[in-house]
């Protein structure tokens, strides 16, 4: 079946410290993946941060970066410069539509900026 | 824009017991999702609705009920609550099962004594 591995928390680094949480999948059972990062910060909802539905194509959002390497199955999320309030719970999702409409998450990468 | 909106925030129920989780959006979207998040762990699919009246079972089925009788609404029931189900439930909806991404919900938590 389908799946996402991704960097396994709690993840603490230094305010303006850059940051990587890594993601691969395997997509057994959609033709065309499409990529997604999900954050849920402190007391929220979860929320979509960004999303890409073509290999090879960056997604971006409030700082943070994500490429689609079809090569690698890897969705990898990055920011160069953190900050406190990037404290927060990542999922990488894997979805694809059509009649498989459901997204597969990762376990969640807990974030924790320290000032 | 629009919102999602699950009740209760918190349920708390005994073993064996019947319990109803709602959820509304006003996003006018198709499809709606039930999924479910136990600690350390990633959202599992239960139930899925592509639209009105429509249920699909999703990885998780298996002791659960659904219901969309509006376009609206999305009702998810446990059969019968166990100790080893507390866990948060996210309601979720798209704009069709044919495109992936889905809005989500606040939760409810679901406390089994």
């Amino acid at each position: 079946g389908d799946s996402v591995t991704q960097t396994e928390g709690p993840v603490t680094v230094s305010e303006s410290e850059s940051l990587i949480i890594n993601c691969t999948y395997s997509a057994t059972s959609i033709a065309y993946p499409n990529l997604f990062w999900y954050v849920r910060y402190p007391g929220e909802g979860l929320q979509l941060l960004l999303k890409v539905i073509t290999a090879g194509q960056k997604g971006s959002s409030r700082g943070f970066e994500a490429t689609y390497n079809k090569e690698t199955t890897s969705f990898h999320l990055q920011k160069a410069s953190v900050q406190e309030s990037d404290s927060a719970v990542y999922y990488c999702a894997l979805g694809g539509g059509g009649s498989n409409a459901k997204l597969t998450f990762g376990k969640g990468t807990k974030l924790s900026v320290k000032s | 824009g629009g919102i999602i909106t699950q009740t209760p925030k918190f349920l708390i129920g005994q073993e064996g017991q019947k319990l109803t989780l709602k959820c509304q959006q006003n996003f006018n979207h198709d499809t709606m999702y039930w999924y479910r998040q136990d600690s350390g762990k990633g959202l599992r699919l239960i139930y899925y609705s592509i639209t009105e009246n429509d249920l699909q079972k999703g990885d998780l089925s298996e002791g659960y009920d659904a219901s969309r009788e509006k376009k609206s609404s999305f009702s998810l029931t446990v059969t019968s609550a166990q100790k080893n189900e507390m866990a948060v439930f996210l309601c979720a909806s798209s704009i069709s099962h044919f495109y992936a991404e889905q809005f989500f919900g606040p939760g409810t938590r679901l406390t089994v004594l």
